[in-house]
């Protein structure tokens, strides 16, 4: 089992919808959750981060944790075809320090 | 602000040629700093990081080595490049605070030909 899974998509989605990303972690212990967005060909941009369990909403990004059933999501409320990305979840495993890990990311694909 | 320098943005270079990029932090002080590859289609490899001057850890035994000779600079090194060392390769720094956010430089991807 990988540490840190998200569904490689591509996750298509009309303009205007909520798209829905999600990944699960392995290690129970873990306390702090990360998504960044990855253009391609570009570097990583941190855009949510959430240490407690429910929701944190940041603009049109809402990240859900649920640590009980060791899920990360992230909502993206209208998306627009801008939001075209690959969407990476970084989890900080127990014991890892400040090391993050991170799942192999969820192509978004923003439709006209 | 922060800022997270990188260079060069592109290099091709031939097999057992040396490799050296750079990784430098504006605006923080005693950043916590790591080094990743990301190869085509595949997810971020953590390869080195650093918690301070002198102070390296290696994830991933390989013939690449980092080193960091001042606060807010990280090196990357190879003697002798490898076909499978081409990839993007992308500095982060981190302000070393429990949270863990790291944030990433612009990166530098690497074609070994």
């Amino acid at each position: 089992q990988k540490e840190v899974e998200q569904n490689s998509g591509p996750l298509s989605v009309p303009e205007g919808a909520i798209a829905s990303l999600n990944c699960t972690y392995s290690d129970r212990g873990s306390q702090s959750f990360f998504w960044y967005r990855q253009y391609s060909g570009k570097s990583p941009e941190l855009i949510m981060s959430i240490y407690s369990n429910g929701d944190k909403e940041d603009g049109r990004f809402t990240a859900q944790l649920n640590k009980a059933s060791q899920y990360v999501s992230l909502l993206i409320r209208d998306s627009q075809p801008s939001d075209s990305a690959t969407y990476l979840c970084a989890v900080i495993l127990t014991g890892g320090g400040n090391k993050l890990t991170f799942g192999t990311g969820t192509q978004l694909k923003v439709e006209l | 602000s922060q800022t997270i320098h990188q260079w060069p943005a592109t290099l091709v270079q031939p097999v057992g040629s040396p490799l050296s990029l750079e990784c430098t932090v504006e605006g923080t002080s005693n950043p916590n700093l790591y080094w990743y590859r990301q190869a085509a289609g595949r997810g971020l490899q953590l390869l080195f990081y650093s918690v301070g001057i002198g102070q390296i850890s290696s994830e991933v035994p390989q013939n690449l080595s980092a080193s960091r000779p001042q606060d807010r600079q990280f090196i990357l090194s190879s003697k002798k490049l490898l076909l499978s060392d081409s990839g993007f390769y992308l500095c982060a720094w981190s302000p070393g605070t429990a949270f863990g956010e790291q944030y990433f430089g612009p990166g530098t991807r690497l074609t070994v030909t």
